[in-house]
C-alpha cells in the first residue's frame, strides 16, 4: 500500500524567512496530495492541495510543488508569521482507494 | 453551512467500558472517514463509510471496534471494552465525493473526540 514519509519532523525558522517541508510517496499511482495545518488541540485544516496533472500551485504565501518522477512533493511558506506555527501534515491518495495516507507531521515554529 | 460536527469533544472512560463517538458530516456530504491520531503522531485511516454501508474498514482493529453510518443520524464509531491504548484523538472527515475519484474529493475534518481511558 501507499506509504508517505515527511521531513523534517521539527522545523524552526525566524519570522519573515521561508519554510520548506518535504514529503515522498511510494505508489506512483497517487494523484491527489493535500496539505493540512493542525494547531494545538484543533482539527486538521486543509491549506492547499495539488493534483498530479500540475507541477505547482500557489495561494498567497503558500505554494506546493510536485515531482511525479521522483515521487515527492513539497510545501513552501514564504514570509512566515507567528500564526504559521503549527503541525503540518502532507497526505496522498490513490485513485480507487478510499482514504488519505498521511505523513508523520512537521512541527513548525516561527520565532519572532 | 455548518462544518463537520463531532461529539463529545472529550470522553473519559474506565478500562472495560464502551466508548461511542458521533460524527455528523457537512451538509451535502455522504462520504465519512474516521481517523485516529495518537499523541505526537500523524493521522491513521480507520474506516470509510457511506450511508448504510461500510466501504473500507482496512484500518480498523479486528476486535472491539465497529462503525456505522445509518440512513438517518450521525455516523458512530464504537469501541467496546476500552483499554488504555485506545486513548487518542479520533477525527471524522467528510467529502462530497468518494476519495480517489478525482474532482471534489477534499476531506474536511471535524474537531475530533479526545478519548482518555483511565
Amino acid at each position: 500500500g501507499e506509504n508517505v514519509e515527511q521531513h523534517p519532523s521539527t522545523l524552526s525558522v525566524q519570522e519573515g524567512d521561508s519554510a520548506v517541508i518535504k514529503c515522498t510517496y511510494s505508489d506512483s499511482a497517487s494523484n491527489y496530495f493535500p496539505w493540512y495545518k493542525q494547531e494545538l488541540g484543533k482539527r486538521p485544516q486543509l491549506i492547499i492541495d495539488i493534483r498530479s496533472n500540475v507541477g505547482e500551485k500557489k495561494d498567497q504565501r503558500i505554494a506546493v510543488t510536485l515531482n511525479k518522477t521522483a515521487k515527492h512533493f513539497s510545501l513552501h511558506i514564504t514570509e512566515t508569521q507567528p500564526e504559521d506555527s503549527a503541525v503540518y501534515f502532507c497526505a496522498a491518495s490513490i485513485p480507487g482507494a478510499q482514504k488519505l495516507v498521511f505523513g508523520q507531521g512537521t512541527r513548525l515554529t516561527i520565532n519572532p | 453551512n455548518a462544518g463537520v460536527m463531532q461529539n463529545p469533544r472529550h470522553l473519559v472512560r474506565r478500562r472495560g467500558q464502551e466508548a461511542r463517538l458521533r460524527c455528523s458530516p457537512m451538509k451535502g456530504h455522504s462520504h465519512v472517514y474516521w481517523y485516529r491520531q495518537l499523541p505526537e503522531e500523524g493521522l491513521k485511516f480507520m474506516v470509510y463509510l457511506q450511508k448504510e454501508n461500510i466501504i473500507d474498514e482496512s484500518g480498523m482493529p479486528k476486535e472491539r471496534f465497529s462503525a456505522e453510518f445509518p440512513k438517518e443520524g450521525p455516523s458512530i464509531l464504537r469501541i467496546q471494552q476500552v483499554v488504555r491504548g485506545d486513548s487518542a484523538a479520533y477525527f471524522c472527515a467528510s467529502s462530497p465525493v468518494r476519495q480517489g475519484s478525482g474532482g471534489r474529493e477534499t476531506q474536511y475534518f471535524g474537531p475530533g473526540t479526545r478519548l482518555l481511558v483511565l
